[in-house]
């Protein structure tokens, strides 16, 4: 089946700094992919929509200059996390559109100290 | 309104048991329906797709109702690996995937 790889697992910050996680579809070619944060006991929620060469698009409420993405290739999304503080503390999962389901990453999980 | 509801649990069973799980819906346009199944501090995975017709996979069986915009997944002889947090997943019709906080179970021996 599809493989989505994402890295780092976990990460451990100082506040001020700038963390990117990886987002690679392994084995097909993803046009579409999402990035999503969960904090604890809560859902899955929408960051943004990240469509290969093209400008990602966020949802309501998710600042777009605080989270980078970048998805250069058919194959690869980035996501950084600029300027980190602690309430970003959370897991950060990707996806990737294949063509009969979304594939997930395993999931970055991130604590800014 | 939230627009995927789910009753978030926990649901605690003995093994074998059979559990029911539930989940409502307010877009009345969405047209893809999905069970994803999420372990602890790991990524959703896929568990089934929802058809209209309902299906059924193994022990688990999944029916949608579009008039009433209420899904469920039905689990039958629960075992201990079924333990989980089960997400209901519906599509807004803008290609994105809404996701249900959640309705955690725990199977007991």
């Amino acid at each position: 089946g599809a493989v989505v790889s994402q890295h780092p697992s976990r990460v451990i910050c100082k506040s001020g700094t700038s963390v990117k996680i990886e987002c690679r579809s392994l084995d097909f070619q993803a046009t579409t992919m999402f990035w999503y944060r969960q904090f604890p006991k809560q859902s899955l929620m929408l960051m943004a929509t990240s469509n290969e060469g093209s400008k990602a698009t966020y949802e309501q409420g998710v600042e777009k200059d605080k989270f980078l993405i970048n998805h250069a290739s058919l194959t690869l999304s980035t996501l950084t996390v600029t300027s980190a503080h602690p309430e970003d503390s959370s897991f950060y999962i990707c996806s990737a559109r294949g063509r009969d389901e979304d594939t997930f990453g395993s999931g970055t999980r991130l604590t800014v100290v | 309104r939230k627009e995927v509801e789910q009753d978030p649990g926990p649901f605690n069973v003995p093994e074998g048991a059979t559990v029911a799980f539930n989940c409502t819906y307010s877009n009345s346009a969405s047209q893809s329906f999905f069970w994803y199944r999420q372990d602890c501090r790991k990524e959703p995975k896929l568990l089934m797709s929802v058809y209209s017709s309902g299906n059924e996979d193994g022990r688990f069986t999944a029916q949608l109702n579009r008039a009433s915009q209420y899904i469920s997944l039905l689990i039958r002889d629960s075992k201990l690996s079924d333990s989980a947090t089960y997400l209901c997943v519906v599509d807004n019709q803008g290609g994105k995937l809404i996701f249900g906080q959640g309705t955690e179970l725990s199977v007991k021996p």
